[in-house]
């Protein structure tokens, strides 16, 4: 089955410094997109990122990332961090008839 | 838009008791997803229905869990003799289509808390 793997946990940041967030996969159906969903406290987790086209950089909210189909990659990035994002952040790859596999979820807290 | 709504928000239950889960997705969305969260496993897939029609119960605990959807407007998830490892927060999602990878619009989740 597909599995997506968040190695880190918990990622700590000083606000205005750059923060990236690993995810992997693995996937032996065929995979049609990539997500990063958002999860602020007290709320809904809701899509920040989404793609389906390898090697293209995908742009929403500051935050960055590109499909590596031949590293099986989807990091997300952002160059200057705020305080506003600190929230639980979600890998996810949706396979046929949009089931979504989750990570485990990297949790960022970003310091003033 | 109210989004999708899931009632009830907490719910705390003794072991061996039931819980039964209630969500609404959004009007006009033909597919409902449940899953749920902790901090151990992240978010697990549970079932989800197309079209009212289950399609894929995989990550349902077989003996006590079971979902329905009776019409497009709800879905429960029902939980017998719950347990303490149930506890857990879930969350119901929807989703305008099913093919093409749409993004799925979650719900706040119930938190159920097995005493």
């Amino acid at each position: 089955g597909d599995s997506v793997t968040q190695t880190e946990g918990l990622v700590t940041v000083t606000e205005g410094l750059p923060v990236k967030l690993n995810c992997t996969y693995q996937t032996t159906y065929l995979t049609i997109a990539f997500f990063w969903y958002v999860q602020y406290l007290n709320e809904a987790p809701q899509v920040l990122l989404r793609s389906s086209t390898d090697n293209k950089r995908t742009e929403h909210q500051g935050f960055h990332a590109t499909l590596h189909k031949s590293s099986s990659s989807f990091h997300l990035q952002k160059s200057s961090a705020q305080l506003s994002d600190s929230a639980l952040y979600y890998c996810a790859l949706a396979s046929a008839g949009n089931k979504l596999t989750f990570g485990i979820g990297t949790r960022v807290l970003v310091r003033p | 838009n109210a989004g999708v709504i899931q009632t009830p928000r907490h719910k705390v239950t003794g072991k061996g008791q039931e819980a039964t889960l209630w969500c609404e997705p959004i009007s006009g969305h033909s597919a409902v997803f449940w899953y749920r969260q902790t901090i151990v496993q992240g978010l697990e897939f549970l079932t989800y229905f197309r079209n009212q029609a289950p399609i894929d119960d995989s990550g349902m605990p077989k003996e006590r869990f079971s979902a329905q959807m009776p019409n497009q407007s709800h879905s429960t998830l029902k939980i017998q003799s719950t347990q303490p490892q149930d506890s857990a927060v879930y969350l119901c999602a929807s989703s305008s289509r099913t093919s093409s990878a749409e993004t799925l619009y979650f719900g706040s989740g119930t938190r159920l808390t097995v005493l």
